[in-house]
């Protein structure tokens, strides 16, 4: 069975400050995908990044980057200099084998507040 | 171009009325899915359907009926609604076509049953 757990249920920054969002994940794959979507106030699902079991470079997209190590199941996400505009509950996910048809395997999202 | 579309975006109705969900995608993608959200924000699918065919269907009361006219298409109908059932639904779509696959999800519909 696959599970993705997101510890940190709310938190709350001030604008500017860096904050990381956690994810750990569980698995029997071998091949296996590590998505996260935004969900801001307005409720439609954005999607970040998508990232396989078998790359485990980090990645930077502007003020968002993400640790993937596969030797702690994580895949941790970093907003730099949090803006007011990042305030929305971000979940972590995943997608089991080496098909798009599967379903995703949510955590129950992280709550993120950036006070002005 | 919206790539994901569903109607309606918000459904008011009492308990026991019958309503359906519509959901549409022109990305081209062979496979889509219901997924449900409760008012705690959890995400849990319900169905997902590859070119027209179901291949999954989760622990779901039989109320809930899927259906897939095309591989673009896949409607969602609930008989004798319930106030548990008063959630958001998301359709979503995804395909293996390139490095950009992933799961794409519509607008959401929020439904409410007094």
């Amino acid at each position: 069975a696959q599970k993705v757990t997101q510890a940190q249920t709310e938190i709350s920054v001030v604008e500017k400050e860096d904050v990381t969002l956690d994810c750990v994940y569980e698995t029997r794959d071998t091949t296996y995908y590590l998505f996260w979507y935004k969900q801001p106030p307005s409720g439609e699902l954005v999607f970040l990044i998508r990232r396989n079991s078998f790359d485990e470079q980090n990645e930077i997209s502007g003020r968002y980057s993400w640790n993937f190590q596969k030797s702690t199941s994580s895949f941790n996400f970093t907003i730099t200099a949090s803006q007011v505009v990042d305030s929305a509950v971000y979940f972590c996910a995943l997608n089991r084998g080496d098909t798009g048809r599967r379903a995703l395997t949510f955590g129950s999202g992280t709550r993120l507040q950036v006070q002005p | 171009d919206t790539a994901v579309s569903q109607t309606p975006k918000y459904l008011v109705t009492q308990m026991g009325n019958d309503k359906s969900i519509k959901c549409e995608q022109n990305l081209g993608h062979d496979t889509m899915y219901w997924y449900k959200q409760d008012s705690k924000k959890f995400l849990k699918i319900m169905f997902s359907y590859n070119n027209k065919e179901l291949i999954i269907n989760e622990t779901v009361p039989n109320r809930f009926s899927p259906k897939s006219p095309d591989k673009a298409h896949l409607n969602l109908h609930i008989n004798s609604l319930e106030l548990g059932d008063s959630a958001v639904y998301f359709c979503a779509s995804s395909s293996l076509a390139g490095h950009q696959w992933g799961q794409f999800f519509g607008p959401g519909t929020r439904l409410t049953v007094l």
